[in-house]
């Protein structure tokens, strides 16, 4: 069974950094692209993030170009964001996603940044 | 970069069919074939239904279909029941490694 367990959020002022882990089991971890993407809860999904399965290329929304780091060790099976500089509008839910087909995607169940002084 | 346009709302009756549109641009829906949907009950995650336009993943029933016609994807579910009411989403690539989300559809089984 594909599991998908985030971890790392919080409560930070602006301006601030965190971490976020998503430890993934289940599935040949390396083999898969994955994905960040946040949800306020009651609204819509934003894409945030994805990276190659060897981690040679990624992509990130504008909003977040710059201040967000993807990146993954597949030795552990981990995928991760570091978010700095952060703002009120990070806050959320932020989910990771397997890409189990092409531009489809397999959710863990999120951990929840709140961004706020 | 702007959301992929979705009403916010959609309804039907039990047995009756339902369509939800995506509408996106030249540039995003209308260049790629990577137009997920995704469906979302209160307080779970959101499953994948339908991946490059067309296709449903293994355990979706077939009652979930999905189509394009130039720059507006959309997702029929067929045969409506009461577990059907929940959060659509859909999504397609962009391009340069980036992806983007439509606003969302709460689809209403009267």
């Amino acid at each position: 069974e594909v599991q998908l367990v985030e971890s790392g959020g919080g409560l930070v002022q602006p301006g601030g950094s965190l971490r976020l882990s998503c430890a993934a089991s289940g599935f040949t971890f390396s083999s898969y692209l994955m994905h960040w993407v946040r949800q306020v809860p009651g609204k819509g999904l934003v894409w945030v993030s994805r990276i190659y399965s060897d981690g040679s290329k990624k992509g990130y929304a504008d909003s977040v170009k710059g201040r967000f780091t993807i990146s993954r060790d597949n030795a552990k099976n981990t995928l991760y964001l570091q978010m700095s500089s952060l703002r009120d509008e990070d806050t959320g839910i932020y989910h990771c996603t397997r890409e189990s087909d092409p531009g489809g995607l397999e959710w863990g169940q999120g951990t929840m940044v709140t961004v706020s002084s | 970069q702007s959301a992929l346009t979705q009403p916010p709302s959609a309804s039907g009756s039990p047995g009756q069919s339902v369509t939800i549109s995506c509408t996106g641009t030249s540039s995003d829906v209308g260049a790629y074939n990577y137009v997920s949907w995704y469906q979302q009950h209160p307080g779970k995650a959101p499953k994948l239904m339908i991946y490059e336009v067309t296709k449903r993943p293994s355990g979706v029933p077939d009652r979930f279909s999905g189509s394009k016609y130039g720059s507006t994807a959309s997702l029929t579910v067929s045969g409506l029941q009461a577990e059907d009411e929940a959060d659509y989403y859909c999504s397609s690539y962009v391009g340069s490694d980036n992806f983007e989300f439509g606003g969302g559809t709460k689809l209403t089984v009267l």
